[in-house]
């Protein structure tokens, strides 16, 4: 079964990056999409980027020009990395599966347990 | 404001039956048929219980079901049980660069 788990800082300086690594185990990373979103405490989803295993990636519009995401194929893990964070940025991150028929996860099937990240000096 | 509009609260008695709706546009829910629902326990990750409008993961009860008329999907959870006590989360594909929508949450209290 495959499980999924986020590792990473719990506080990062603002200004800085944020950097985040999704462990995938039970499974390939070598297919499906896989996904990283996040969530403010108290509030609701946001999808920040999905990568397919070809390394073809998607990044939210908003989180553009701050946003990168690769695989590691070789350690089967995802990774993220956020720069120039603000407290805006501060909220517990996810990674997670992608189910796909359009080319796009349009379903999130597998999540990992999240991990919160604070953004504050 | 979230892009797609949930009720912030319904509630329900235990064996009742409640819907849960997502109201878009015609650029997401109602030109696609990929609407998803989660539902999250607190401290807990979202987890999916509809996809494609209407389909089941393995797993997930029949007393969720899900369904979409023209701009607005609703999640409907009959048979209410106290573990169904959640927020509960729409998402749908959308034909713009954001390409995915998430609703704000709908928080679901079993009297």
């Amino acid at each position: 079964q495959v499980q999924l788990q986020e590792s990473g800082p719990g506080l990062v300086k603002p200004s800085e990056t944020l950097s985040l690594t999704c462990t995938v185990s039970g499974g390939s990373i070598r297919s499906n999409y896989w996904t990283w979103l996040r969530q403010p405490l108290g509030k609701g989803l946001e999808w920040i980027a999905y990568i397919y295993y070809s390394r073809s990636t998607n990044y939210n519009p908003s989180l553009k020009s701050r946003v990168s995401t690769s695989i590691d194929t070789s350690k089967n893990h995802l990774s993220l990395k956020l720069t120039y964070v603000t407290a805006a940025d501060t909220a517990v991150y996810y990674c997670a599966r992608g189910r796909s028929t359009i080319g796009a996860p349009d379903a999130f099937d597998i999540w990992g347990q999240g991990t919160m990240v604070t953004v504050s000096s | 404001q979230s892009a797609l509009t949930q009720p912030a609260s319904v509630s329900g008695s235990p064996g009742q039956s409640i819907t849960i709706s997502c109201t878009g546009t015609s650029s997401d829910v109602g030109g696609y048929n990929y609407v998803s629902w989660y539902q999250q326990h607190p401290g807990k990750a979202p987890k999916l219980m509809i996809y494609e409008v209407s389909n089941r993961p393995s797993g997930i009860s029949n007393r969720f079901s899900g369904s979409k008329s023209g701009n607005t999907a609703s999640l409907t959870i009959s048979g209410l049980q106290a573990e169904d006590e959640a927020d509960y989360y729409c998402s749908s594909y959308t034909s713009s660069s954001t390409y995915m929508l998430f609703g704000g949450g709908t928080k679901l209290t079993v009297l």
